[in-house]
Order: structure tokens, then sequence, then C-alpha cells
């Protein structure tokens, strides 16, 4: 069975730019969340959707948003991006049942220069 | 005050070791307190959890649940350095699945 899939892996961006960030889930798994990880905050929870909405919210600011399709595939976008978005970018799907198993990914490392 | 604690570390331990890894949290309504593992440049991965209270065994791993002092706590027996890695505690779910984790606790198991 495939885990789920985080595309890039790697990227770099400069300030004021935007980013794309893309989730394959498990297949079967129709919930998927994001997850900020830097070495002073930890793993932070930044939105999660279930069957195309957003039905939690982390405490972001609006640059940051997310869908999700009809494929359960999701993107999350970063807009004028911050030196302080540098981070780890995990993105993990679940069972929507609320128990707490979440299949991460790897990880999209974003840099911003 | 924050949702969940957890003691950073790093936490450095002879191989064959026993190891203790505890965090505190907030929230009395959190019913399944997760614990996942996370190697280096990898995703955290989910190593074992205990819904409610008391205690769960899986091989060398124990997780442990104390809710009236809202504490749980995951040992490590026999400590191997394949075990080397962060340790992330994460009760829950405030709501679906939106969990908040511990900042980790980073484990270093010497050969």
């Amino acid at each position: 069975k495939a885990g789920v899939t985080q595309t890039p892996r790697y990227l770099i961006k400069t300030r004021g730019q935007q980013v794309t960030l893309s989730c394959s889930p498990i297949s079967g798994h129709r919930s998927v969340s994001w997850y900020q990880q830097t070495p002073g905050q930890g793993l932070q929870f930044l939105f999660e959707y279930f069957s195309e909405t957003q039905r939690n919210k982390g405490n972001f600011p609006g640059r940051f948003s997310g869908r999700q399709f009809s494929n359960s595939r999701s993107e999350m976008n970063v807009s004028t991006l911050e030196l302080g978005d540098s981070a780890l970018y995990l993105c993990a799907s679940s069972l929507p049942s609320g128990t707490g198993e979440l299949f991460f990914g790897e990880g999209s490392r974003l840099t911003v220069l | 005050q924050k949702e969940v604690e957890q003691d950073p570390g790093p936490l450095s331990v002879p191989e064959g070791a026993i190891v203790s890894l505890n965090c505190t949290y907030s929230n009395s309504a959190f019913q399944y307190f997760m614990w996942y593992r996370q190697y280096s440049r990898k995703g955290p991965e989910l190593l074992m959890y205990t819904y409610s209270s008391g205690n769960k065994e899986d091989g060398r791993f124990t997780a442990q649940v104390d809710k009236s002092s809202k504490y749980i706590s995951l040992f490590i027996r026999d400590s191997q350095p394949s075990d080397s890695a962060t340790y992330l505690c994460a009760p829950g779910p405030h709501n679906f699945n939106k969990f908040y984790f511990g900042s980790g606790t980073k484990l270093n198991v010497k050969p």
C-alpha cells in the first residue's frame, strides 16, 4: 500500500514569493491534515480537510491556505513568503474516525531566502 | 499554558537502558494518547497509542496514561541504537483529527 506522497521534497524561495505544496494521501483516506515543523515551535497544526471541506484550522495567518480535491489529494499554498515560513511542511492522511492515527508523508522542506 | 508540554531533551543513554519519556497536557477531555517516532529527515510515524487511562504494552514499548494528573509516559526497555529518534506525544483529539503535539524528545542510544 503506497504511503503519503508529498511534492516537492525540497524547495527554495525568496521573500514575497508564493509556494504551492502537494499531498497525495493513502488510498481510501479522506482526511488530510497539514502541519508545520520548525526547531523552535515543533509540530504546529495548520488545517484539516475532509471531503473537500476544511473542518479544522490552526492559528496561522491567512497567507496560509489549502484545498482538497475530489480524489482526496490536497494542496497548501503560502503567499507573500516570509523568512519565518522556512520549515518542514508535513501532510498526514487518516481515516475520518478521529482516533488520531495520522500517517505522515516525508514532508516538503521549504527554505525562504 | 501550552496544550502539551514535553521535555525536549536531548536524552542520551547507553544501549540496554530503560528510557522514560514524559508529557503533560491540559485538556481533561482528551481520550486518545498517541506516541509518534520521527527519524532524522523523515516524517513522524505512529509508534503506539492508548485510549483513555491505563497501560498498553507493545514489545519493548509501554505507554502509560494517568488522566487524574494529565500525565503520559512512554517507556522503552532494553533500548537499542535503532531507537535513536525524536519521540512526540500527541494527546487529543481536539476536534476530528486535530491534534496538538509535544515539542518532541530527542533520544540517542549509544552502542
